[in-house]
């Protein structure tokens, strides 16, 4: 079972407000995701990180999106201005450091994130 | 282009089994996970492969062709509540680490 703890699960903010999400990666795992999952099931990958640094992120997180992993406290995604089309699954993974073997990723509950 | 490509909707019935196949286009290739969702869950790690050929794993079996990007996920002796989504993942190293690349899933019903 999935120790990766997600919150909130749900989060309702209209448009042009900021939308924060946290996610606490499982214990020991340094590397952690964030991923959209619309409604139509596609994955969108925005970001990940490897301990406090970010090893990949897409052109929107670059711009409208903000996302940390500090030390000692929870991961955070945060959308600055929210969209419309930000409605979606937010899922934060985590997983051992990638040594080219059989790596499992564990995905939280997700936060639901709807914008009106 | 890259990508992965699951077909959407597959159905079978309680006692058989169901193949669920997954095609993909990428670099970088690091091996191909699959994973269960349920409806407002999150995904469950089932499978990881990396290398061609069949791995048994009893209710869950996963098959690999790399020259071919292609593999599918078994299920036997399938019962109701194995009716869930399939994702199929690539994983695709880098120089700054993997990512995770999914298809859209595929949504299995389990008939009676």
């Amino acid at each position: 079972n999935s120790k990766v703890i997600q919150t909130p699960r749900y989060l309702v903010k209209g448009q042009g407000q900021k939308a924060k999400m946290r996610c606490i990666p499982e214990k020991g795992h340094p590397v952690v995701f964030w991923y959209q999952q619309n409604k139509n099931n596609e994955f969108k990958f925005l970001i990940n990180f490897q301990n406090q640094e970010v090893l990949q992120q897409i052109d929107m997180t670059e711009k409208r999106f903000s996302a940390e992993c500090p030390s000692n406290s929870p991961c955070s995604l945060e959308i600055q201005s929210s969209e419309a089309g930000d409605s979606a699954l937010y899922l934060c993974a985590s997983s051992l450091r990638d040594r080219g073997g059989n790596t499992e990723v564990f995905f939280g509950k997700g936060t639901r994130l709807t914008v009106v | 282009g890259q990508g992965v490509e699951q077909p959407a909707k597959l159905m079978s019935v309680e006692g058989t089994f169901a193949r669920v196949n997954c095609t993909y286009s990428t670099s970088g290739f690091n091996g191909l996970s699959w994973y269960q969702q349920r409806e407002g869950q999150a995904p469950v790690f089932l499978s990881y492969v990396v290398l061609d050929g069949l791995k048994d794993s009893g209710h869950f079996s996963t098959f690999l062709s790399r020259s071919n990007g292609y593999s599918y996920l078994l299920l036997t002796e399938l019962q109701i509540k194995d009716s869930a989504s399939y994702l199929c993942a690539v994983r695709e190293a880098g120089n700054m680490g993997y990512k995770l690349t999914f298809g859209t899933g595929t949504s299995l019903l389990v008939d009676p």
